[in-house]
């Protein structure tokens, strides 16, 4: 199985930036991924990572250490309409149908 | 590209009767399907893997006599929660994955939900 750990909630300004960390222990890894839920909606994908460094999409970026179990979602110049919940997930280690496991999702609140 | 449906998108029903959820994949062919479960302000727990034209997997914990899948063709899978009881109410969520799709494939794309009260 997965363990996956991420904050519960952050809170930030508008404007301002904020890291989502994600620690994860896996028996094997073959990619993370990090999705944005709104309340009442399906998550809507953001970003994939299965090699080490950072990957930058917008003002969204989002960074890999395979060694550290480790990723983190960098949200820049926020605004209120980022504030949702954003689950991490790892896809299983050499399964081919892809299935994934979710962490519980950090809300996160921004103020004006 | 990518878009996954599912109807309807909420529904009421009394306790002991049976519900069927659909689940389609619009623009694109999926061999596999996924269905999860969300109870409030909790994150997505996987139900069961929807092959198609075969069985479906399903997660450990998970009754397959009560949550029937049938994934009949490579754009549908239906979840039909079978005798629903109030503990049944949830978010049902599915999600497909596009194969071969240029840059990509390896991300799941979710359909809106359907959110289900067993009175």
């Amino acid at each position: 199985g997965q363990n996956i750990d991420q904050p519960t909630e952050m809170t930030a300004t508008e404007g301002a930036i904020v890291q989502i960390n994600c620690t994860y222990q896996t028996s094997g890894f073959n990619g993370l991924f990090w999705y944005q839920q709104h309340a009442g909606e399906a998550p809507t994908f953001l970003s994939y990572n299965v090699l080490d460094g950072l990957e930058e999409k917008g003002r969204f970026s989002s960074f890999l250490s395979r060694s550290k179990g480790y990723s983190y979602l960098l949200l820049k110049e926020l605004q209120m309409k980022d504030s949702a919940s954003y689950l991490c997930a790892v896809r299983d280690g050499w399964s081919n149908d892809y299935k994934l496991s979710f962490g519980a999702g950090t809300t996160v609140t921004v103020r004006a | 590209g990518a878009v996954v449906s599912q109807h309807p998108s909420w529904v009421i029903c009394k306790s002991g009767t049976s519900v069927k959820i659909e689940c389609r994949s619009l623009d694109f062919q999926a061999t596999t399907m996924f269905w999860y479960r969300q109870f409030p302000k909790q994150s997505l727990m996987l139900m069961a893997t929807s092959n198609e034209g075969s069985k479906a997997t399903y997660e450990q914990g998970v009754e397959k006599d009560k949550f029937l899948i049938n994934h009949a063709s490579l754009t549908l899978s239906t979840l039909t929660v079978t005798s629903a009881h109030p503990e049944d109410s949830s978010f049902y969520i599915c999600s497909a994955r596009e194969p071969g799709r240029r840059g990509g494939g390896n991300e799941q794309f979710f359909g809106p939900g359907t959110r289900l009260t067993v009175l």
